[in-house]
């Protein structure tokens, strides 16, 4: 079946240790996105690729990093320089083509940090 | 800059109530309207769209109509159940410069319904 999967579904980490969120996509959608998630804020768009070895910031980009070597992975890494990281991220892909630019979402990761 | 407002909740219905969810959005271009569902602890799945003014979106017994002169994109469904129960989110695409397709969110809006 086609679709998004993050892993791990909750994850745990000290306070200052470098974190990294895995996205894969077997949709073939050129576009992936990575949201944050708290409650009563929506969500906020962290970074996105819409295209292999390219990506451009979201609007709360700092203390975080990607990487697109892959058209099917964009894994993302919360940094030690990430004020407050607990938060649930949820990742998405679309198709640059489609004109409609629906998103479709993984199922999420849940980052505590303590 | 684009944005998305939806009406505050909590929203609490009783079982085959009428739902509204208030939608308005301020937008440069042609953008396309979505409606999101999200049931707890899980991703976010796409209920509805439109892509163009007049265009109703349909899914499951809800929809909403791409209302251009008035800038909005309310959520209805006549008869909600209890399964319904989740939180709402609407949301635009933007539709040009290097942002092309990014989504607009509004804050969210959770249903309780009650049997």
């Amino acid at each position: 079946d086609g679709g998004i999967t993050q892993s791990p579904k909750y994850l745990f980490r000290k306070e200052g240790q470098n974190v990294t969120l895995s996205c894969e996509q077997n949709l073939n959608h050129d576009a992936m996105y990575w949201y944050r998630q708290d409650p009563g804020q929506g969500l906020r768009l962290i970074y996105y690729s819409q295209i292999v070895n390219d990506f451009q910031k979201g609007d709360i980009a700092e203390g975080y990093s990607v990487s697109r070597e892959k058209k099917e992975s964009f894994p993302l890494t919360v940094t030690s320089a990430q004020k407050n990281p607990t938060a649930f991220y949820l990742c998405a892909s679309s198709s640059m083509g489609q004109g409609f630019y629906e998103q479709y979402f993984g199922p999420g990761t849940r980052l505590t940090v303590t | 800059g684009n944005s998305v407002t939806q009406m505050e909740g909590p929203v609490t219905l009783s079982e085959e109530a009428f739902l509204t969810i208030n939608c308005t959005y301020t937008a440069t271009g042609y953008p396309s309207l979505f409606w999101y569902v999200q049931y707890p602890g899980e991703g976010l799945q796409l209920l509805l769209k439109a892509t163009k003014a007049d265009d109703k979106g349909s899914n499951k017994g809800f929809e909403a109509t791409y209302r251009k002169e008035t800038t909005s994109f309310h959520l209805e469904k006549g008869s909600v159940q209890v399964s319904d129960s989740a939180v709402y989110f609407c949301a635009l695409s933007e539709s040009y410069g290097g942002s092309q397709g990014n989504l607009i969110f509004g804050k969210g809006t959770k249903l309780s319904v009650k049997p």
